[in-house]
């Protein structure tokens, strides 16, 4: 099973403020991965898929990069809405899809 | 628009047996592979199960395997999972997600959950 490791666990920044999320892989898992936001009392909203393809919707001040082990989403200047927890998620060897343990992204 | 609409949580007791739902519309159901994710008050997620479109290919989490049970209807646009000797540690919101298309397994629809609690 592949496990996903994401830090820093919490990031504290101001709105306007670039944020840079982690997400690591155990073994490769080439660029199958993806990013979800997710608000208290909602669904998972997916991000990014396969690594750096926004989903439908989604503004451009979300990116993501990487490959293989090591990945990162980038939100280029925080809105008030973008405070959340962020989760990566992987599809390379599955069963399971397994997640990461999430980041939350709160207002200093 | 697509909508998933959980159905069939509720309090159970340890050993006990549910039976959840999630009604798609808004998409030609049967060209979609779905899942069930759990979420664990104040945790984070967990895959649960995932099923084909044409419902002959399920997997299961080990955590759960042996005791669940996905299945879909295509003609009612329906996704199920039986859960069985439920446990207090399958405490958590589920949801049913579909998946982004053949070969994408990422989930890009999300149902609101619904709530399973297992308690004495």
């Amino acid at each position: 099973e592949i496990v996903l490791t994401q830090s820093p666990a919490t990031l504290s920044l101001s709105p306007g403020e670039r944020a840079t999320l982690s997400c690591r892989a155990s073994q490769s898992v080439s660029n199958y991965l993806a990013w979800y936001q997710q608000k208290p009392g909602q669904a998972p909203r997916l991000l990014i898929y396969d690594a750096s393809n926004r989903a439908t919707g989604i503004p451009a001040r979300f990116s993501g990069s990487g490959s293989g082990t090591d990945f990162t989403l980038t939100i280029s200047s925080l809105e008030p809405e973008d405070f959340a927890v962020y989760y990566c998620q992987q599809r390379s060897n599955w069963p399971p899809f397994t997640f990461g343990p999430g980041t939350k992204v709160d207002i200093k | 628009e697509v909508q998933l609409v959980e159905s069939g949580g509720g309090l159970v007791q340890p050993g006990g047996s549910l039976r959840l739902s999630c009604a798609a519309s808004g998409f030609t159901f049967s060209s979609y592979e779905m899942n069930w994710v759990r979420q664990a008050p104040g945790k984070g997620l967990e895959w649960v199960s995932y099923i084909s479109r044409d419902g002959r290919t399920m997997y299961y989490a080990d955590s759960v395997k042996g005791r669940f049970t996905i299945s879909r209807d295509n003609a009612r646009n329906s996704v199920y999972l039986q859960m069985n000797s439920l446990r207090t540690e399958d405490t958590a919101v589920y949801y049913c997600a579909r998946e982004l298309g053949w070969l994408q397994a990422y989930f890009d629809y999300w149902g609101q959950g619904t709530l399973v609690t297992v308690s004495s």
